[in-house]
């Protein structure tokens, strides 16, 4: 799996846009970008993931840029439950599952 | 909505004693995985199932450390004996046999040890 960089943490005003950045340069091109995040005491939670093309959901949208090299994690109106360690995962599904690797994450602090 | 279960949610224990971890995948999740997260990192894989078959246990320290999943429903990773290095959050997660990465994780609360 391809190795990714986060930011060790980041700031956000409440009801402001969080944007986290995510670089994962040595993608390959059968690799999807997974984020997760983690509240505090909480086990891991899936937010969206993608291959090339941008994605959104209920929770967040997925901006990957044209050469797959990077991506970033928008959470248009971040509240104070959003404070969280946001994990960015590259991965292949190997053949029976789908195992995530996860590495150390960006703590997001939402302030009021 | 259907959750990842896990038991204990916390658990204390002396170093050398043995000490087990329970869980219940979603309904019809065939992978099943054990995760360990020491604090202030991410989590790190112990061992993945698919049904009740091991297909990654490479990370798993066998002298010490056990996974069953005999009916291919839940599962129980013991630890026997417990080393204070062992304090962590045990986290179980559960997934649908793969599609080409279209299917998530879903995680459960986790079990937080501490051996004293």
């Amino acid at each position: 799996d391809a190795k990714t960089t986060q930011p060790t943490s980041m700031d956000c005003a409440e009801g402001r846009a969080a944007n986290l950045p995510c670089n994962h340069s040595t993608i390959s091109g059968n690799e999807y970008v997974y984020w997760y995040r983690q509240i505090h005491s909480q086990g891991p939670q899936y937010i969206i993931h993608g291959l090339k093309n941008n994605e959104t959901n209920e929770m967040a949208s997925l901006i990957i840029t044209e050469d797959r090299k990077s991506s970033t994690l928008i959470l248009p109106h971040a509240t104070l439950r959003d404070t969280a360690v946001y994990y960015c995962i590259v991965r292949v599904p190997n053949n029976a599952g789908n195992m995530l690797t996860f590495g150390g994450g960006t703590r997001l602090m939402v302030k009021p | 909505e259907a959750e990842v279960a896990q038991s204990p949610r916390y658990k204390i224990t002396e170093k050398s004693q043995a000490v087990a971890f329970w869980c219940d995948p979603i309904s019809g999740h065939a992978t099943l995985y054990w995760y360990r997260q020491i604090l202030g990192q991410g989590p790190e894989l112990l061992v993945q199932f698919q049904d009740e078959s091991v297909v990654d246990d490479s990370q798993l320290p066998k002298d010490r450390f056990s996974a069953e999943r005999l009916k291919g429903v839940d599962s129980t990773l013991k630890i026997q004996p417990a080393e204070l290095g062992d304090s962590a959050m045990y986290l179980c997660a559960s997934s649908l046999k793969g599609q080409r990465g279209s299917t998530e994780a879903f995680f459960g609360q986790g079990t937080r040890l501490t051996v004293v």
